[in-house]
């Protein structure tokens, strides 16, 4: 599966949009973007995943770059609850394999 | 809601004893789940991949003696740390693979296993 990489922090003001970048430039063609989020002293939370086009739920947006070299995980309206850190992981979605993480961006969102 | 739930959420046992953590799939069933440890301030590392009617997968380094896992059905696996020891103190979370979503991995809550 292909590498990610993140920045290590990241502040964001409450209410604001919090904006997580994302690279995975040797990503393959089979492989999704997921998105996960851990706070503190809890199991990871998934987010949202995609292949190439956007996606949106009812927690977040994802952009995918056209190239799918790199996506950004938009947050619309951060809270304090969306303090954690936050997970971007490629995985080949036809496969049976597993999320290996990396050490993830720390987003402290700040009132 | 959770979709995967763990048991117990802590623990504290003795050096030497043995300790069981289950790991279910509410609602669907999982023909892989995966078992993690995490030390403090540090990301979540993979120790095996728990496959139902098998024997796990462990990753390199993790001693499947010592670290006993059973998959006997679709919606259980668990993690028995035999003779634990204080440094086995640690944060353990699994994950089920639901197919039904897009293959997406949901994790459970998470056990803190204390070892005195």
């Amino acid at each position: 599966d292909a590498k990610t990489t993140q920045p290590t922090s990241m502040d964001c003001a409450e209410g604001r949009a919090a904006n997580l970048p994302c690279n995975h430039s040797t990503i393959s063609g089979n492989e999704y973007v997921y998105w996960y989020r851990q706070i503190h002293s809890q199991g990871p939370q998934y987010i949202i995943h995609g292949l190439k086009n956007n996606e949106t739920n009812e927690m977040a947006s994802l952009i995918i770059t056209e190239d799918r070299k790199s996506s950004t995980l938009i947050l619309p309206h951060a809270t304090l609850r969306d303090t954690a850190v936050y997970y971007c992981i490629a995985l080949d979605g036809g496969s049976q394999g597993n999320l290996i993480f990396g050490k993830g961006t720390k987003l402290s969102v700040k009132p | 809601g959770a979709v995967v739930s763990q048991h117990p959420s802590w623990v504290i046992c003795k050096s030497g004893t043995s300790v069981k953590i289950e790991c279910r799939s509410l609602d669907f069933q999982a023909t892989t789940m995966f078992w993690y440890r995490q030390f403090p301030k540090q990301s979540l590392m993979l120790m095996a991949t728990s496959n139902e009617g098998s024997k796990a997968t462990y990753e390199q380094g993790v001693e499947k003696d010592k670290f006993l896992i059973n998959h006997a059905s679709l919606t259980l696996s668990t993690l028995t740390v035999t003779s634990a020891h204080p440094e086995d103190s640690s944060f353990y979370i699994c994950s089920a693979r639901r197919q039904a979503s897009g293959n997406t991995i949901y994790f459970g809550e998470g056990s803190w296993l204390t070892v005195v």
